[in-house]
């Protein structure tokens, strides 16, 4: 009963430092997300995968890249990290048209 | 000014009250609106889906659109300690998940 499953949990960087965050899900769902939250800012979405192979820009996609590396896995990547990008980041996938779900979270400290 | 507007509380109201949320939007595009529930250090979960404007009901949850009014609200009935979460609401114009606008959330807590 995974659902969608993000690691790592927790991650703190140096400014200029890249990462990788990783995403899978096990609902068979075409789509996947992500997404960062801050506070009074709501969640805004960095990229999305209509479906595996396609991926296209959110709201707030500077400084970031993805790849959709299978229908179950969707990863997005810090090349260089800036205390901007200090966040909790959410990955989520829907069926086509179907409600989101999303998995507990990255909580991200760019120092 | 944002396209969709959530007091952020937090609100405090004792166990067995009913508790009402709120949201309000500008754009009046937007067809189908959503609440989400967020405990705390976890993500998002879906609660209540609805498209047109009127209420629909969910056990003790209630989820009410004026479109006229570009207003949604969250009821909760009999209100329990485990409703103790962020609320966030979203809405978008079309069926595509990538063209939602969430709002802030508003932080509930439930007193015993």
């Amino acid at each position: 009963n995974a659902g969608v499953t993000q690691t790592p949990k927790f991650q703190v960087l140096k400014t200029g430092q890249s990462m990788t965050l990783q995403c899978a899900q096990d609902m068979n769902h075409n789509s996947m997300y992500w997404y960062r939250q801050d506070p009074g800012m709501g969640l805004r979405l960095i990229y999305y995968s209509a479906s595996e192979g396609t991926t296209d820009k959110g709201e707030v996609p500077n400084g970031y890249n993805v790849s959709r590396l299978n229908k179950r896995e969707f990863s997005l990547r810090l090349e260089s990290a800036a205390p901007s990008q200090t966040s909790v980041y959410f990955c989520a996938s829907s069926a086509s048209s179907g409600p989101l779900h999303f998995g507990n979270g990255t909580r991200l400290t760019v120092t | 000014q944002k396209e969709v507007e959530q007091d952020p509380g937090p609100l405090s109201v004792p166990e067995g009250a009913i508790v009402s949320l709120n949201c309000t939007y500008s754009n009046s595009a937007f067809q189908y609106f959503m609440w989400y529930r967020q405990y705390s250090r976890k993500g998002p979960e879906l609660l209540m889906y609805t498209y047109s404007s009127g209420n629909k009901e969910d056990g003790r949850f209630t989820a009410q659109v004026d479109k006229s009014s570009k207003y949604i609200s969250l009821f909760i009935r009999d209100s329990q300690p485990s409703d103790s979460a962020t609320y966030l609401c979203a809405m978008g114009s079309n069926f595509g998940n990538e063209k939602l606008t969430f709002g802030t959330g508003t932080r509930l807590t439930i007193i015993p």
